[in-house]
């Protein structure tokens, strides 16, 4: 059960847009399509802020925005903002378990 | 509003054994499948096992197969997770999860609690 593999960091300054790369296999996505992000902020549970590849929770901003190809998934924060700065996580779910990505730390410079 | 809160975390020595509580509100808690989430200190999120919203079906990671459990009481809206024979490696934060129908995704997470494997 190897994890989906994600950047350590990644960093943009304000205003700026990001990409957070999200790669497994095929055997990790499997057939539903179902590929979430969070975001985990330090000291906090993590919120869900992407899922089914692309949609958005209620509430969450339009600025973030995911999309998949092949056997890596993407996560994509546009109009950086200092609050934006936490750590993301992928995953996939595939019935019987959740396969989580290693995070990756944003920084808003 | 829903409400996710864990209880019986705590220091516990290596080969003993420790019971989780997660006790929902705000929603239908029979009708949707629950999760427990780890997280070590300072790593990332691991997932340990998924049970479906009648008790029918259980999973686990690999790594806590055959020493966790996972259970729920629908009738007191409360999830569990019994863990024997801990180790060191299962110290980390505790989390319980709600799954959200159709979109193998977890919406709400509870705050945790810290479970410490320590002689």
């Amino acid at each position: 059960q190897s994890a989906l593999t994600q950047p350590a960091s990644v960093s943009g300054s304000p205003g700026q847009s990001i990409t957070i790369s999200c790669t497994g296999t095929s055997s990790d996505f499997g057939v539903y399509n179902y590929v979430s992000w969070y975001q985990q902020r330090p000291g906090k549970a993590p919120k869900l802020i992407i899922y089914n590849i692309s949609k958005r929770p209620s509430g969450v901003s339009d600025r973030f925005s995911g999309s998949k190809s092949d056997n890596t998934a993407s996560l994509t924060i546009s109009g950086l903002q200092a609050e934006d700065e936490a750590d993301y996580y992928c995953s996939s779910y595939t019935y019987i378990r959740i396969v989580f990505g290693g995070g990756t730390k944003l920084t808003v410079l | 509003q829903v409400q996710l809160v864990e209880s019986g975390g705590g220091v516990v020595q290596p080969g003993r054994s420790l019971r989780l509580s997660c006790a929902a509100s705000g929603f239908t808690f029979s009708s949707f499948g629950m999760h427990w989430v780890r997280q070590a200190p300072g790593q990332g999120l691991e997932w340990v096992a998924v049970i479906r919203y009648d008790g029918t079906n259980k999973y686990y990671a690999d790594s806590v197969k055959g020493r966790f459990t996972i259970s729920r009481d629908n009738s007191k809206s409360t999830l569990y997770l019994q863990m024997n024979s801990l180790r060191a490696e299962d110290t980390a934060v505790y989390y319980c999860a709600k799954e959200s129908y159709g979109s193998g995704s977890t919406d709400y997470w509870g705050q945790g609690t810290l479970v410490t494997v320590s002689s």
